[in-house]
């Protein structure tokens, strides 16, 4: 079956360490692969987009890597904040579907001063 | 850029209620909006997309007639819970992507979202 997993349902970090969330996919051939941002309450803000063919994407304090072959991307933040508290979810753009993207269920990430 | 506004941002209302929400893309066009719930602690599933003057397309397990969508227009898109009962309660966000924008490397912009309650 298709599966889009984010491993850590929650992470509890000290500020001004690096953040690692991870997303693995089954089953399923992404053409790009997504990182939003979303607070409670509200929607998801886009953050970055890597594409099948690139490695490595940096923003910022943020940086994406993308694996097609272990079907896994990891999504670094680095010098946390505690502003950077949120809930980040990873999503697969599909090059088969029209337009949709599927998103992973979320890693809701806590930076303690 | 990018901005898209959905109203109402909350509604309570009683069992049998049909509930319309609106999602506006209001600096851009967007050929096709999408509508997602979400329930507490869980990601964001996909109902249905909208396109613009012609049917919506549903997800699997998703009752049309109980979802109502009608994309009137390049930058409105409304969903209507019809008959709505308690298991609707849900938070509903929309999102739209940039016409012209198919080649799928182009990010959805998301609404704040519309927290739905049946008493």
């Amino acid at each position: 079956s298709q599966k889009i997993e984010q491993n850590s349902e929650a992470l509890n970090i000290q500020e001004g360490k690096t953040a690692t969330l991870t997303c693995n996919y089954t089953n399923y051939s992404p053409a790009y692969l997504q990182w939003y941002r979303q607070d409670p309450g509200r929607g998801p803000v886009f953050l970055l987009l890597i594409r099948e063919n690139e490695k490595e994407k940096r923003k910022e304090r943020l940086k994406v890597t993308f694996d097609t072959t272990l079907k896994q991307s990891l999504f670094h933040i680095t010098a946390s904040q505690p502003a950077d508290s949120a809930t980040y979810l990873c999503a697969l753009d599909l090059y088969s579907s029209a337009s949709k993207i599927i998103f992973g269920s979320g890693t809701r990430l806590s930076i303690r001063p | 850029g990018a901005v898209v506004s959905q109203h109402p941002s909350r509604v309570i209302c009683k069992s049998g209620t049909s509930v319309k929400i609106e999602c506006r893309s209001l600096d851009f066009q967007a050929t096709t909006m999408f509508w997602y719930r979400q329930f507490p602690k869980q990601s964001l599933m996909l109902m249905a997309t909208s396109n613009e003057g012609s049917k919506a397309t549903y997800e699997q397990g998703v009752e049309k007639d109980k979802f109502l969508i009608n994309h009137a227009s390049l930058t409105l898109s409304t969903l209507t819970v019809t008959s709505a009962h308690p298991e609707d309660s849900s938070f509903y966000i929309c999102s739209a992507r940039r016409t012209g924008s198919r080649g799928s490397n182009q990010p959805q912009h998301f609404g704040d979202g519309t927290r739905l309650s049946i008493l």
